[in-house]
């Protein structure tokens, strides 16, 4: 099973500073199989990011992912006031799917 | 607009069992792949079981694998989870989650979810 490791577990930004979370995997992932999510609290997850780098349907484009094997990253160039929550990179392989533990997006 | 509706969650004793639901609807539910994702209580997101189209593709985390049972009966555009010999790290919320995919490529990620249902194992 691939394993998926985020950091920072927490990041204290402000509104309008730009967000970097990492994604690394215990062993290369397809670039096609890699996504990010966003949790706010009591809501459903909601996709952002699916295939590395391709925003889903009515994400902003503050919202961009990068990487290749076993790194990977999201990047918010901007950050919104309701861009503070918890985010997730998932992975699939081998018939198995994985998720890193998230990272807390909060206000500094 | 797609919807996905959970249903089935409560409070069970370790050993019990609890079949939940997941009413689809605003897509053609037969023609997606469909997932069950949990959350435990404060921690992240578990991947759980998923479906294929015509049931013919199942797989399930090493965490359940012989004690759930996922299904799905396309006529009702319903997708479920029973699970057996429940025990207490069993307690999370189970979302309903629908495969993602464009034309004819599928990610293999999630791109809806439902609200979640509730499922506590306690005695």
């Amino acid at each position: 099973e691939i394993v998926l490791t985020q950091s920072p577990g927490t990041l204290s930004l402000s509104p309008g500073e730009r967000a970097t979370l990492s994604c690394r995997a215990s062993q290369s992932v397809s670039s096609s199989y890699l996504a990010w999510y966003q949790q706010k609290p009591g809501q459903a997850p909601r996709l952002l990011i699916y295939g590395t780098s391709s925003r889903a349907t009515g994400i902003p484009d503050r919202f961009s992912g990068s990487g290749s094997g076993t790194d990977f990253v999201l990047t918010i160039s901007r950050l919104e006031p309701e861009d503070f929550a918890v985010y997730y990179c998932q992975q699939y392989g081998n018939s198995r799917w994985t998720f890193g533990q998230g990272t807390k997006v909060e206000i500094k | 607009e797609v919807q996905l509706v959970e249903s089935g969650g409560g409070l069970v004793k370790p050993g019990g069992s609890l079949r939940l639901s997941c009413a689809a609807s605003g897509f053609t539910f037969s023609s997606y792949s469909m997932n069950w994702v949990r959350q435990a209580p404060g921690k992240g997101l578990e991947w759980v079981s998923s479906i294929s189209t015509s049931s013919s593709y199942i797989y399930y985390a090493d965490s359940v694998k012989g004690r759930f049972t996922i299904s799905r009966d396309n006529a009702k555009n319903s997708l479920y989870l029973q699970m057996n010999s429940l025990r207490a790290e069993d307690t999370a919320v189970y979302y309903c989650a629908r495969f993602f995919c464009s034309g004819s490529t599928c990610y293999y990620s999630f791109d809806y979810w439902g609200q979640g249902t509730l499922v506590t194992v306690s005695s």
